[in-house]
């Protein structure tokens, strides 16, 4: 599982209040990306981080934000969430060195009611 | 951009019978292209990537440039084999593109 964990695991929160989502890992490796994972739409990229404080956003951005203060932990935050944000978010890393390949957390699901 | 196609979203099949789960690419380079697998409520797993041209799981995936395809196969599906596939792409950076995933459904 490549020493990648996420807190928390299920979450039922209400429309407008703000959410974190922590990604944890134990192996110091420099890549970490945040991902929804919605029926049809496969996995999005959220944002992703190279590094300390080092962060750029994916293709679904908008409403969330994250912050890189240690190697080990890649926050995102939901600043007021919304019902289309109900989803399944998965962190993962990529190794290095090594290939492209990235290896994915257990996810969290995330109901906003 | 690059881009990756899933075209079914379900894949019903019957125990013993072959199984090919199909993915397109649109890529002017030259990718690099993964399948990662989903059991059911699961994390993501890496299934194949293309490069190491290997077979896990009785699974293998042949990438056609001139196709542009990497489809992944089995002559002879499992039970235990019903899961969430994803082809991803990646474009030689550091991201992953990812198909919209087909359900494989093995039937006894």
């Amino acid at each position: 599982d490549a020493g990648i964990t996420q807190s928390p695991r299920h979450k039922v929160t209400e429309t407008g209040t703000p959410v974190t989502l922590r990604c944890h890992q134990t192996e110091n490796h420099r890549y970490m990306y945040w991902y929804r994972q919605d029926p049809g739409h496969g996995l999005r990229l959220i944002h992703y981080s190279y590094g300390v404080k080092d962060t750029d956003k994916g293709e679904v951005s908008d409403g969330y934000s994250v912050s890189r203060s240690k190697t080990e932990d890649f926050l995102l935050t939901l600043e007021s969430a919304t019902s289309s944000q109900t989803s399944v978010y998965f962190c993962a890393i990529k190794v290095s060195p090594g290939g492209y390949e990235q290896y994915f957390g257990p996810g969290t699901r995330l109901t906003v009611t | 951009a690059q881009r990756v196609t899933q075209p079914e979203k379900l894949l019903s099949v019957f125990k013993g019978a072959p199984v090919e789960l199909k993915c397109n690419y649109s890529y002017s380079g030259s990718p690099e292209l993964f399948w990662y697998v989903q059991y059911s409520r699961q994390r993501l797993q890496l299934l194949l990537r293309h490069i190491s041209r290997e077979s896990i799981k009785g699974f293998t995936a042949d990438l056609n440039k001139g196709e542009t395809s990497f489809h992944l196969k089995k002559p002879f599906a499992q039970e235990e084999d019903s899961a969430m596939y994803y082809c991803a792409l990646n474009n030689a950076g550091n991201m992953l593109t990812f198909g919209g995933g087909t359900r494989l459904m093995v039937k006894p």
